[in-house]
């Protein structure tokens, strides 16, 4: 199974501030995505990364996908409260079209 | 964009009853949807692989007896959870691809909140 590790578990930074999470996989990589969910709620897509060194940007988020496709890391330049939620990363199973998860990590932005 | 619509947001009931969660692609075909459960502040855990009309695919170590999946169109799958014990409570939460393979988004439904009393 495609075993994704996500770092930090959980931040708190000041509003303004600039983050990043990551996403790594022992194995390769095919697709992987970020995603963004306040508890109890649906999943916001963010995006998809599927080329070695592609890099993506919505806003004021940012992902990248390394070259050797198997960490991923998402960027948030001059946090703001909205910010705040869990981003999951995604990637789909080897083999197949499944996608599965990381563990999360809990954003807060503190005002 | 794509919306994928899940019902009933929330849902209370008692030991040994059933309960159903439909999961509705509103503006596209899903020939696959995907079931997962979270248990608070952990991440989704897939339970099962709906495909249209044929037989759901689970994962390992769950229970399909338990978790009754039906897909009998492309814009409606369903989750039943047959007799339903206080340890089923969880957030259900299901995907469909608004294209076959990986090339298109998968999107999710709002969730549905599990009660068991």
């Amino acid at each position: 199974s495609q075993e994704l590790e996500q770092s930090p578990q959980s931040l708190i930074v000041q509003e303004g501030k600039n983050l990043t999470i990551n996403c790594t996989s022992s194995k390769t990589l095919y697709g992987l995505y970020w995603y963004k969910q306040k508890y109890g709620e649906g999943l916001i897509f963010l995006m998809m990364l599927q080329k070695g060194g592609e890099e993506k940007s919505h806003e004021k988020i940012t992902a990248k996908l390394d070259e050797k496709k198997q960490q991923s890391s998402l960027h948030i330049t001059a946090s703001q409260p909205s910010h705040a939620g869990i981003y999951l990363c995604g990637a789909d199973r080897r083999g197949s079209y499944i996608p599965t998860f990381g563990r999360g990590t809990s954003l807060i932005v503190h005002p | 964009g794509a919306v994928v619509s899940q019902h009933p947001s929330r849902v209370i009931c008692k030991s040994g009853t059933s309960v159903k969660i439909e999961c509705r692609s509103l503006d596209f075909q899903a020939t696959t949807m995907f079931w997962y459960r979270q248990f608070p502040k952990q991440s989704l855990m897939l339970m099962a692989t709906s495909n249209e009309g044929s037989k759901a695919t689970y994962e390992q170590g769950v229970e399909k007896d338990k978790f009754l999946i039906n897909h009998a169109s492309l814009t409606l799958s369903t989750l039943t959870v047959t007799s339903a014990h206080p340890e089923d409570s969880s957030f259900y939460i299901c995907s469909a691809r608004t294209a076959s393979g990986n090339t298109g988004e998968l999107f999710f439904g709002e969730g549905s909140r599990l009660t068991v009393l």
